[in-house]
């Protein structure tokens, strides 16, 4: 399996502070991207970044991306309890027919 | 609208029962996806499909069958074959180069 993995597992933070959660992959990848489930939901596409970029900014969303490492953080500044949710990385790979992978998830919990 | 629509939102299966759900697209993208989710773990990859016509396996095909007659149209069928079937199944679709996918609500089933 090409399933990568994510940490931490669960986070709990306060409102106001920044939550950060890493993502590691196996093989080497297209894109990589981020999404956000809430509870018993589809995911919604949070960003992208592109192998050949090494961080992207999207409103309070910090995105790394270290190929070398074969891993990836997703910052989220000045946390709000409307952040609560899972989050997950997907990995994509063009020369694969397109697949397109998803990690294990980080739960978030902000606490207001 | 466009968007993706999965259906039913709920199933319930007998065991040795075969059960087919559905997910349609009118965003006109050529790539479809199928996951399963277990409680609080990550999607798992069962089918995917570039073109019409055309599919790959994921990491859990065992005990799934798909078809993608039209583009608009990607029905996963959960044979008797799968013998822990109860699960959430989301559905996806996203543009060229695999960038940001968009997913239906998602169908839970449930073995009764």
């Amino acid at each position: 399996s090409q399933q990568g993995e994510e940490d931490p597992q669960a986070l709990s933070i306060q409102e106001g502070e920044n939550a950060t959660m890493n993502c590691s992959y196996k093989t080497s990848i297209n894109n990589l991207q981020w999404y956000r489930q809430n509870s018993g939901r589809g995911l919604v596409h949070l960003i992208l970044i592109r192998s050949n970029e090494r961080e992207k900014h999207s409103g309070r969303l910090r995105v790394t991306l270290d190929t070398s490492k074969k891993s990836s953080s997703l910052l989220i500044t000045a946390s709000r309890a409307a952040d609560t949710a899972s989050y997950f990385c997907a990995t994509a790979y063009y020369n694969q027919g397109g697949k397109l992978i998803f990690g294990q998830g980080t739960e978030l919990s902000v606490k207001p | 609208d466009g968007g993706i629509t999965q259906s039913p939102k709920y199933l319930f299966r007998k065991e040795g029962q075969n059960v087919t759900l559905s997910c349609e697209q009118n965003l006109n993208h050529d790539a479809m996806y199928w996951y399963r989710q277990d409680p609080g773990q990550g999607l798992r990859l069962i089918y995917y499909s570039q073109i019409v016509n055309d599919f790959q396996k994921g990491d859990i095909a065992e005990g799934y069958s798909v078809s993608r007659e039209k583009k608009e149209s990607f029905p996963l069928t959960v044979t008797s074959a799968q013998k822990n079937p109860t699960a959430f199944y989301l559905c996806a679709t996203t543009g060229g180069r695999v960038t940001e996918a968009f997913f239906g609500q998602g169908t839970r089933l449930t073995v009764v």
